[in-house]
């Protein structure tokens, strides 16, 4: 069965630091990723998201991530952090063989970013 | 557009009673889900459509029920609530499989007493 799994579940930043959250999967076969974001009191919103090609996807908000195939993990970054990032991300994967658009997601990790 | 729209947001029951939670999409979207949030353990797939007549089990069905009959609405039953189906519950859509990014609506926070 496919599982998901995020390292980090707490992360505490001070502005202007770098981010790096690490995500990683168990599937043997083709995948979609994504990682989501919620914001307090707010729903989940696609952060970016990786169907094919460059491995160094780019999304909303300075966040960009890295799929690395071989380590089957898709790490989220960013390079300086702000106080409006303090959110739950949420990594999250399909299975392109599966063809219903179903979502296996990772517990979620939870970021405060100090001012 | 609305986008995914759920009621209510917030309801308590008593273990035992019945309930639905609503969820609609104005975007014309194939697929919808729901999902489960609990602390600690993400959001978990109780049930998918594919499309209106056609419904699937997910990770986590057992106590619930789902029917598809428009492209608009997915309703979810909770047929006899119990405490461990306290959670947050989020409904979503996507144009179809393919595309996959997924819409997700606003949450219903229901408590089993």
């Amino acid at each position: 069965a496919q599982s998901v799994s995020q390292h980090n579940h707490h992360v505490i930043l001070s502005e202007a630091a770098s981010l790096e959250l690490g995500c990683n999967y168990s599937y043997g076969g083709t995948v979609n990723l994504f990682w989501y974001v919620q914001y307090p009191g707010q729903h989940l919103q696609l952060l970016l998201k990786y169907f094919s090609g460059d491995p160094l996807v780019k999304g909303i908000k300075g966040f960009e991530a890295e799929f690395i195939k071989s380590k089957f993990s898709f790490n989220l970054r960013k390079p300086s952090v702000q106080w409006s990032d303090t959110a739950e991300y949420f990594c999250a994967v399909n299975a392109r063989s599966s063809n219903t658009g179903k979502l296996i997601f990772g517990q979620g990790t939870t970021l405060q970013v100090k001012p | 557009n609305a986008g995914v729209t759920q009621t209510p947001k917030f309801q308590v029951l008593k273990t035992g009673q019945s309930m639905t939670l609503q969820c609609a999409q104005d975007m014309n979207h194939e697929y919808m889900s729901w999902y489960r949030q609990d602390p600690g353990m993400g959001l978990r797939l109780i049930h998918y459509s594919v499309g209106a007549g056609i419904t699937d089990q997910g990770e986590v069905p057992n106590g619930y029920n789902v029917s598809r009959s428009t492209t608009e609405d997915f309703p979810l039953r909770l047929l006899s609530a119990a405490p461990s189906q306290t959670s947050v519950y989020f409904c979503a859509s996507s144009r179809d499989r393919i595309s996959y990014e997924q819409y997700f609506g606003p949450g219903t926070r229901l408590t089993v007493t």
